[in-house]
């Protein structure tokens, strides 16, 4: 079926230095998108989203990519703090929203 | 903090019996969805809540049922526990409009659910 999925299961990063996180999806008719943080024994924290009809999307130190042409996103974490270090999740989502297909997720490890 | 309130925080089941979960939506919203996660993967998708309806389901047995009620909050219940079904349990609220979709989904801390 459908399935949301991750370059790489781990990343390391320098405090300070900049982060990005990769992700592939596979449904073609996905038309919102999300990106996730999970800490230890927490759920899943909010942190940016991005619609089909952007391509990139700015918050606080965070800024998502949305590449539809090769069904690609990306989470960039500037400055990265050992604050950030937890699992990330992108997550899909097709028209009318029920279904959130989660990826397998990425941790990220920040090295002091 | 998402304002989404689960309970009980942790519980311990023997396989064949059955519990309920419960969760509280952030205050005004009215959709309520529910996940499994198992330990080191994704959310997987239950159900979704709307209206105190089912409004979308994912590749879960019957054994996995749910409510919500009419102050938007919602139960998991599910019977015949077996090993496999230890897991994390998320649910997320949402407004849902009827001319749009929701989308945003903030996830309560989950409850941890142990099956011997």
């Amino acid at each position: 079926g459908e399935s949301v999925g991750l370059h790489l299961p781990t990343l390391s990063v320098q405090e300070g230095d900049n982060s990005i996180i990769n992700c592939a999806y596979s449904n073609s008719a996905s038309d919102y998108f999300i990106w996730y943080k999970q800490e230890s024994g927490k759920g899943p924290q909010f942190i940016i989203d991005i619609r089909s009809n952007m391509d990139k999307r700015q918050g606080q130190r965070v800024t998502v990519l949305l590449n539809k042409t090769v069904k690609h996103l990306s989470l960039q974490i500037a400055a990265t703090q050992p604050g950030d270090s937890a699992v990330y999740f992108c997550a899909e989502t097709s028209p009318y929203g029920q279904n959130f297909v989660f990826g397998p997720g990425t941790r990220l490890s920040v090295l002091p | 903090e998402t304002g989404v309130t689960q309970s009980p925080t942790h519980l311990i089941k023997t396989r064949g019996q059955q519990v309920t979960l419960r969760c509280s939506s952030q205050s005004g919203h009215n959709t309520v969805s529910w996940y499994q996660q198992a330990l080191g993967q994704g959310p997987q998708f239950i159900f979704q809540y709307y209206r105190e309806e089912e409004n979308g389901r994912g590749n879960f047995p019957p054994r996995f049922s749910g409510l919500q009620f009419p102050n938007y909050s919602s139960e998991l219940n599910v019977n015949a526990l077996e090993l496999d079904d230890s897991a994390l349990y998320l649910c997320a609220s949402s407004l849902k409009l009827d001319s749009d979709s929701s989308y945003e989904q903030y996830f309560g801390p989950g409850t941890r659910l142990t099956v011997t």
